[in-house]
């Protein structure tokens, strides 16, 4: 158990339908990562927030948003989905002074 | 730019079976941390390893160990006397070293995976 946890761990929906992804990271840890993994482009980082900032953006789409909230917890807002959304998505929250990702065990979003 | 290169898609050896998982990278970064991830059946990613860019020592756990090359940028990863249980995916990582704790340290550049199979 890496101490981070994600809701839903699976969710099935339709095209053009909005969904939101929880995590909790570790507690004590202030930095929130979303990871997708698809079968197309593998594992890819999407967005960083720290202490409820946002400190990096990597392929995220414009359909697709994210924040950290005081209690540290972070969601993950994917709108108008499209079949190729459907994806393994992967929050991590990193340890302040080991610097190692810990990954929650994935939210598995099937669009239909 | 960071990538890693995993050129192993699959692999298949019979149990107790050694093995190497290969792992290139690429950065222009002069500190930089290397990463083993495995992700068996169920999904979830599992921490294997960290390494920083300053360390080339050979690092062994158990059945596992990593031999870090920078002059060749490997990070490969051999398991020795292979189990059914090691069956899973497994990826090799690479990020970018911060100099603050809300930096991107962390950003992990993924391989594409290696599959690993062991039969019984």
């Amino acid at each position: 158990d890496s101490g981070v946890t994600q809701t839903p761990k699976h969710l099935i929906t339709a095209t053009g339908q909005r969904v939101t992804l929880r995590c909790s990271p570790r507690s004590g840890d202030l930095s929130v990562y979303w990871y997708q993994q698809s079968l197309d482009q593998g594992l890819q980082f999407l967005i960083q927030y720290y202490n409820g900032e946002e400190r990096a953006k990597g392929n995220i789409l414009e359909r697709f948003s994210a924040q950290q909230f005081p209690d540290l917890h972070s969601e993950l807002n994917l709108s108008s989905l499209e079949l190729g959304d459907s994806a393994l998505y992967f929050c991590a929250s990193k340890g302040q002074n080991t610097g190692e990702l810990f990954f929650g065990e994935g939210s598995r979003l099937t669009v239909l | 730019a960071q990538k890693v290169t995993q050129a192993q898609t699959e692999i298949s050896v019979v149990e107790k079976e050694d093995v190497t998982l290969d792992c290139v990278y690429e950065t222009r970064d002069t500190t930089y941390y290397l990463f083993w991830y495995k992700q068996p059946p169920s999904g979830e990613l599992v921490f294997l390893i960290r390494r920083n860019s300053f360390d080339e020592q050979n690092e062994i756990s158990g059945r596992y160990s990593w031999n870090f090359q920078k002059s060749t940028s490997s990070f490969n990863f051999t398991i020795t006397a292979s189990q059914v249980v090691d069956s899973a995916v497994y990826f090799c990582a690479l990020s970018e070293a911060g100099h603050d704790r809300g930096s991107t340290l962390g950003r992990l550049y993924f391989g594409r995976g290696t599959q690993l199979t062991v039969w019984p």
